[in-house]
């Protein structure tokens, strides 16, 4: 059964440094989503994309993060400068756009800020 | 404003019974959907069920039911015969819109469940 794969699984890091997250999307899934959840919490939407292009990253702190999705298929997420809040749990899910409801999730990079 | 609610922060239940988690939602949607999730403390997010708003049957898949009642905005989800590797953080989540938007989903602060022997 295809997978949402991300890279590490587990990442420490100093606070000022950076840092970056990828993942690769279930084939043929369009739509392709980071959301962060602290612990304790729901997830939230950080980015979303449609292909390569971003449709929605109203909730990403562009001072420090950014996002990208070259050729539409895998994608990085980077922090610069990680700070001591940014510490939680960065999952990516991908959706099959206008063919099925269901999003499904990578196993999640957990980002340790010290 | 939270859009998803979920009033109850853990429980626990014997196995092999049944377990139900409350979920309420607010939207003035009339196109909507509401997703469960489970997730281990391994992390990944597993998807459980899936209602749409339009549905008129309850969503079911296995031992997992959803208990729709589209007026008092509630999903709530029953885990039938409950097993050890239920054992898991249950995630209840929406999206807004139509079917072909971007999909974004909205979720509530979750409830944890212990089975227990």
């Amino acid at each position: 059964e295809a997978e949402v794969a991300q890279s590490p699984r587990y990442k420490i890091t100093e606070k000022s440094q950076a840092v970056a997250f990828w993942c690769d999307p279930i084939s043929g899934h369009a739509t392709l989503y980071w959301y962060r959840q602290i612990l304790g919490q729901g997830p939230e939407l950080l980015v979303q994309f449609q292909d390569e292009s971003v449709v929605d990253d109203s909730q990403l702190p562009k001072d420090r993060f950014s996002a990208e999705r070259l050729k539409g298929v895998d994608s990085t997420l980077k922090i610069q400068p990680a700070e001591l809040g940014d510490s939680a749990m960065y999952l990516c899910a991908s959706r099959r756009t206008g063919v099925t409801e269901t999003q499904y999730f990578g196993p999640g990079t957990r980002l340790l800020v010290l | 404003a939270q859009k998803i609610t979920q009033t109850q922060p853990g429980m626990f239940v014997q196995e092999k019974e049944a377990v139900t988690l409350d979920c309420t939602y607010d939207t003035s949607d009339q196109s909507y959907g509401l997703f469960w999730y489970k997730q281990p403390s391994s992390g990944e997010m597993i998807f459980l069920i899936y209602q749409g708003s339009y549905d008129e049957q309850n969503a079911t898949e296995g031992r997992y039911s959803l208990n729709f009642q589209k007026a008092r905005k509630s999903a709530n989800l029953v885990i039938s015969a409950s097993q050890l590797g239920d054992s898991a953080m249950y995630f209840c989540a929406m999206r807004e819109g139509a079917t072909d938007s971007w999909g974004k989903l909205q979720f509530g602060a979750g409830t944890q469940v212990v089975v227990t022997p």
